[in-house]
């Protein structure tokens, strides 16, 4: 099964950019990821697909300020001109053989 | 659209069990599986496992065999999680979820959240 390994926390100022990183296990360099935002006390929200090629495809609601990435075995968020609202946990989530699996979660902070 | 509907908060002592309902609208919840997903407090979102909405089939993600249950309801388009022998451990926000559609099988829509708190 593939591990997803996120960095425990991250952190920028308001209006900048910030870019966060799913890393997937050895071996599993293809496989799609999906992005979660989980804002404070609200239910995870589906962000975005990233596929091993780069390309990614949003949810509904999200602004052209969020996009994704990859490279290898890493998939990226990125967030442009952040704003406070973009505060929350964000999470990568993948699939093998009807499991699912999920990174431990980046906390954002917007300073 | 697409919603998730879940039932309320629960208070429960240890011992005794809770069942916990997630309700499909803008779907027919036999099109797509279904996944139930449990975050502690304070902690990271983890996999419980799926149940087959077309065989009521369920599949139990290692640490969630025994006591906790998938089932479903076709003619009230809803899923349930029950779980028996309560833990203070089981505390937590319990999560139903919905694939997106197509090929990929990550979770496209989430309910919003059960918390359920054991505790004599």
């Amino acid at each position: 099964q593939p591990v997803l390994t996120q960095s425990s926390s991250a952190s920028a100022s308001l209006g900048s950019s910030v870019t966060l990183t799913c890393t997937l296990s050895r071996g599993h360099s293809g496989y799609i990821i999906a992005w979660h935002q989980q804002q404070p006390g609200k239910a995870p929200r589906y962000l975005m697909k990233v596929e091993g090629g780069g390309s990614y495809n949003k949810g509904t609601g999200f602004p052209d300020r969020f996009s994704g990435s990859s490279s290898g075995t890493d998939r990226y968020l990125t967030i442009s001109n952040l704003q406070f609202e973009d505060e929350a946990v964000y999470y990568c989530e993948t699939w093998d053989s009807n499991t699912q699996v999920f990174g431990g979660g980046t906390h954002l902070t917007v300073l | 659209q697409v919603q998730l509907v879940q039932s309320g908060s629960e208070l429960k002592n240890p011992g005794a069990s809770v069942q916990i309902s997630c309700q499909a609208s803008g779907y027919i919840v036999t099109n797509y599986a279904l996944n139930w997903i449990r975050q502690a407090p304070g902690q990271g979102l983890e996999w419980m496992g799926w149940i087959n909405t077309n065989t009521g089939h369920p599949t139990y993600a290692q640490g969630f065999t025994g006591r906790f249950v998938f089932s479903l309801d076709t003619s009230v388009n809803t899923a349930y999680l029950r779980i028996s022998g309560l833990r203070t451990d089981d505390s937590a926000v319990y999560y139903c979820a919905r694939p997106l559609g197509g090929s990929d099988d990550f979770q496209g829509y989430w309910g919003q959240g059960t918390l359920v708190s054991v505790s004599s």
